[in-house]
């Protein structure tokens, strides 16, 4: 069965600090990975996706960056935070075949002060 | 351009009462619809997925949902709730095209005894 886990679970950090937020995926090879961020109470917003190993492909710009360093791991970072990336980021995995069913991790909360 | 509608922001219901909870879809080709679930502090969970076929489809938990073409629809519905469906519901739409999906603002269901 596949698995994913997002890492860290919760975060707070202050304004103009750095981040990374990781998400592993276990049991299947070549997946599609998502980015999603949820503004509290809110609807989810797709922030990126990759089909493939080292290739991201950005959908809305939030002044964050995405990398895909290997085929079960998706990396959400910036060198800056703002007030304004405060939610809930969700990452999500498919079969390689777009429209599939997107499968979550549950979520890092992150919180800037 | 596709967007999805939920027109419902909250739905209070009864326990034991039926459920209908709407969607409404805006997309020119084939839409690939998706029904998730979210309980609080939670990533989502898939409840249901169109892809063609018999426009009512079975998802989790005695959920099911009807696809209508010629409306632009694909409402949830479920016969009997529970307390335990108290939730947000999201309708997601997914297509062939890209690797891009567009959630709905989410409804949020609330069940009374």
């Amino acid at each position: 069965a596949q698995t994913i886990h997002q890492w860290p679970v919760a975060e707070i950090k202050a304004v103009g600090s750095p981040l990374s937020l990781g998400c592993t995926i276990k049991g299947k090879s070549s997946p599609n990975l998502y980015w999603y961020w949820q503004a509290t109470g809110g609807t989810l917003q797709q922030l990126f996706y990759s089909i493939t190993v080292g290739q991201v492909e950005s959908v809305v710009q939030l002044n964050l960056s995405a990398s895909r360093p290997k085929d079960d791991q998706f990396i959400l970072s910036t060198e800056k935070l703002l007030l304004s990336h405060s939610g809930f980021y969700l990452c999500a995995w498919s079969r390689d075949i777009s429209a599939e069913t997107l499968y979550f991790g549950s979520g890092t909360r992150l919180t800037v002060l | 351009a596709q967007s999805v509608t939920q027109p419902d922001a909250r739905v209070t219901v009864s326990e034991g009462a039926s459920l209908q909870l709407r969607c409404k879809y805006s997309y020119s080709g084939t839409p690939y619809l998706f029904w998730y679930v979210q309980y609080p502090r939670q990533g989502l969970q898939l409840l249901l997925k169109y892809y063609s076929g018999d426009p009512v489809v079975q998802g989790v938990n005695g959920f099911e949902a009807e696809f209508s073409k010629s409306n632009s629809s694909f409402h949830l519905r479920k016969a009997s709730v529970h307390w335990s469906d108290s939730a947000v519901y999201f309708c997601v739409l997914g297509n062939t095209g890209n690797y891009k999906y567009v959630f709905g603002a989410g409804t949020r269901l609330k069940v009374i005894a």
